[in-house]
């Protein structure tokens, strides 16, 4: 079965890091674009950014370049989201989808069950 | 810039037809979209993806009952029959140099 499984629920104080994850299984996890996407509370769909595990070619969206750091480890077929420093307003559902085929320009197929990420001092 | 707008609200009864529309902004008019549904409490699902020519493609496992079509700069999700677990937020989708998504329209059934 093809599918994306994300790592569970977090709760950060602001200031500290963290690192989520998303492991793709049933399919070549080098050949596909993986993409994240935020849910504010109450709010609508967010594209984050994406990259092509294959050779690490990420893209973000300009909302949130410098914000957030994706990556990917090919050899667990592992997307990662990472913030260095979180804020209050990072606290939203974070989702991983995938487009298919070898383009991310295309309609996400497959999507994540979610991260819930909450930041409270 | 592609920007996507749908009306942030539609409802409908039981048993009827609803069609939901999703709008391309000008110079756009040629691109594909998604269409994804976030039922209550629920990751997003893939519905479908359609062209500028009307034609579509569904996801697996994806009822009859929702179909897409296309006119011009608008995109359309028509759901016919409808049942209860069709109550849901519903994204459409597309993509250039970037992924953007639209507003959402959250559909009521009554």
């Amino acid at each position: 079965e093809v599918q994306l499984v994300q790592s569970g629920a977090e709760v950060k104080k602001p200031g500290e890091s963290l690192k989520i994850s998303c492991k793709g299984s049933g399919y070549r996890f080098t050949s596909y674009w993986i993409a994240w996407v935020r849910q504010m509370p109450g709010k609508g769909l967010e594209w984050m950014g994406i990259i092509y595990p294959g050779d690490s070619d990420t893209r973000y969206s300009p909302s949130f370049q410098g914000q957030v750091t994706i990556s990917a480890e090919k050899s667990i077929s592992t997307a990662y989201l990472q913030w260095n420093s979180l804020k209050a307003s990072d606290t939203a559902m974070y989702y991983c989808a995938r487009p298919p085929g070898g383009t991310y320009s295309d309609a996400f197929d497959m999507w994540g069950q979610g991260t819930m990420v909450t930041v409270s001092s | 810039q592609v920007v996507l707008t749908q009306s942030p609200s539609a409802s409908a009864s039981l048993g009827a037809s609803v069609k939901l529309t999703c709008t391309l902004n000008s110079g756009h008019s040629t691109y594909a979209i998604a269409w994804h549904q976030q039922q209550p409490e629920k990751g997003p699902r893939y519905l479908m993806k359609v062209k500028s020519d009307g034609s579509h493609s569904k996801g697996d496992g994806i009822p009859d009952r929702f179909s897409g079509s296309s006119s011009g700069s608008e995109r359309y999700l028509t759901i016919s029959s409808l049942q209860s677990e069709d109550e849901a937020e519903y994204y459409c989708q597309t993509w250039d140099t970037g992924i953007v998504f639209g507003g959402g329209t959250k559909l009521t059934v009554l």
